[in-house]
């Protein structure tokens, strides 16, 4: 069973620029979310993708983007790099069956992402 | 609305003896709660999750944790830690948002473990 996995592992960027980091789910799961990581502090979820369609969202402004494709692989893309973007970016991948979301997510590795 | 509380920033504990993590939670309904590690540098690694069937939980590398509802707590233990048990740790609610089927998780801010030699 393969696992959760991103790329790149690090990123560095300047103020302005955009971004786009990629997420490969595990085996077998068919949504995914992402979760921004500030440095110091714990995961705050971006938004979680399910059929190609964004499924949920968190307190992030529009200049965060993403991508599902029909291998449930996924993208993250930030437009106007700010410095406060700078962070460790998670991608996770859970189940979603019928209407019932498996409330079970593994994540990868993470991109570390460095705004100058 | 959904919420965790980690009630240590800091733990340091020396090699063999007992580890406790504390989580006190807040939820609207019975919860899905999760504890997960995160080695520096690394991702986020399942150690164990609770989802309203047996109270105490056992994880992985000997790590479980009890569920309290009359205390609202999920507090995370080991009997003897070792060396390499030295990371950060999550405590983590599951919020669902049933009607558009979203699943997203919240984080507590973490507990850094330190383990003395």
């Amino acid at each position: 069973e393969t696992g959760v996995t991103q790329s790149p592992t690090h990123l560095i960027k300047t103020r302005g620029q955009q971004v786009t980091l990629r997420c490969s789910s595990q085996s077998g799961h068919n949504t995914v979310s992402w979760y921004q990581q500030a440095l110091g502090q714990g995961p705050q979820f971006i938004f979680q993708y399910y059929r190609e369609e964004e499924n949920g969202r968190g307190n992030f402004p529009p200049r965060f983007s993403g991508l599902q494709f029909p291998n449930y692989s996924s993208e993250l893309n930030v437009n106007a790099l700010e410095l406060d973007d700078s962070a460790l970016y998670l991608c996770a991948s859970s189940a979603l069956i019928g209407m019932r979301a498996e409330d079970t997510q593994y994540f990868g590795p993470g991109t570390r992402l460095t705004v100058l | 609305a959904q919420s965790v509380t980690q009630l240590d920033s800091h733990v340091s504990v020396s090699e063999g003896t007992p580890v406790l993590l504390r989580c006190n939670y807040s939820s609207s309904y019975s919860p899905s709660l999760f504890w997960y590690v995160q080695h520096p540098n690394k991702g986020l690694q399942l150690l164990l999750k609770y989802t309203s069937a047996a109270t105490l939980v056992k994880g992985i590398n000997g790590f479980e944790a009890e569920f309290k509802k009359s205390e609202t707590s999920f507090h995370l233990t080991k009997p003897s830690a070792h060396m390499s048990d030295a990371a950060e740790y999550f405590c983590v609610v599951s919020d669902r948002n049933y009607g558009g089927a979203t699943n997203k998780l919240i984080f507590g801010t973490g507990t850094l473990l330190a383990v003395q030699p």
